[in-house]
């Protein structure tokens, strides 16, 4: 079975620190795999993806994300949080043709 | 570029109350979809369209149709509203129906049905 699976449905940080965001994922064939984020109010924008390219993934607005399959994860990470980065973060696993599987969410509070 | 365009934003709805959620996109994208965003569980398929006149269900299409008439727009339409239907709404589109394709989201209509 395919699944996603965000390991922290809330993540805080100061303004400057790192940002880790954790996502596991199964699937019994190559994925591609997505990091979308939702500000409030407002649809979801694509920060990066996935697609068995270079397993080292750069966005928008510095993020960055991993894909380990021996770990089976794609951990989004930045280097440096700043306070437009406080919004809620999915990570989205491609189940095939026409069909995306999201995580429950991540939501990113960014303290001055 | 207006990109994904949903109406209304908000809306209260009565149990049994029939409604429409419009949506359009002005990219040519021939895959579109509608999606319910409920706490802690992420974003749910409803139903999507790869083209005019081509329809489908996702995972959880009862009670709920679509169309597809043309290319731009995608109305969804519930037909006896029940409270469990109270939800956030996305509509998304793509210029790719396969696994690598890019969703582009309109920012959702809010229906509390009570």
């Amino acid at each position: 079975a395919q699944s996603v699976t965000q390991l922290d449905s809330h993540v805080s940080v100061s303004e400057g620190t790192p940002v880790l965001l954790r996502c596991n994922y199964s699937s019994s064939y190559s994925p591609s795999l997505f990091w979308y984020v939702q500000h409030p109010n407002k649809g979801l924008q694509l920060l990066l993806k996935y697609t068995s390219a270079a397993t080292l993934v750069k966005g928008i607005n510095g993020f960055e994300a991993e894909f380990k399959k021996s770990e089976t994860s794609f951990h989004l990470t930045k280097p440096s949080a700043h306070m437009s980065d406080a919004a809620e973060y999915f990570c989205v696993l491609s189940g095939g043709y026409n069909k995306l599987i999201f995580g429950a969410g991540t939501r990113l509070a960014v303290h001055p | 570029n207006a990109g994904v365009t949903q109406t209304p934003k908000f809306q209260v709805l009565k149990t049994g109350q029939s409604m429409t959620l419009q949506c359009a996109q002005d990219m040519n994208h021939e895959y579109m979809s509608w999606y319910r965003q409920d706490p802690g569980m992420g974003l749910r398929l409803i139903h999507y369209s790869v083209g005019a006149g081509i329809t489908d269900q996702g995972e959880v299409p009862n009670g709920y149709n679509v169309s597809r008439s043309t290319t731009e727009d995608f109305p969804l339409r519930l037909l006896s509203a029940a409270p469990s239907q109270t939800s956030v709404y996305f509509c998304a589109s793509s210029y790719s129906a396969g696994p690598t394709g890019e969703l582009f989201f309109g920012e959702g209509s809010r229906l509390t049905v009570l």
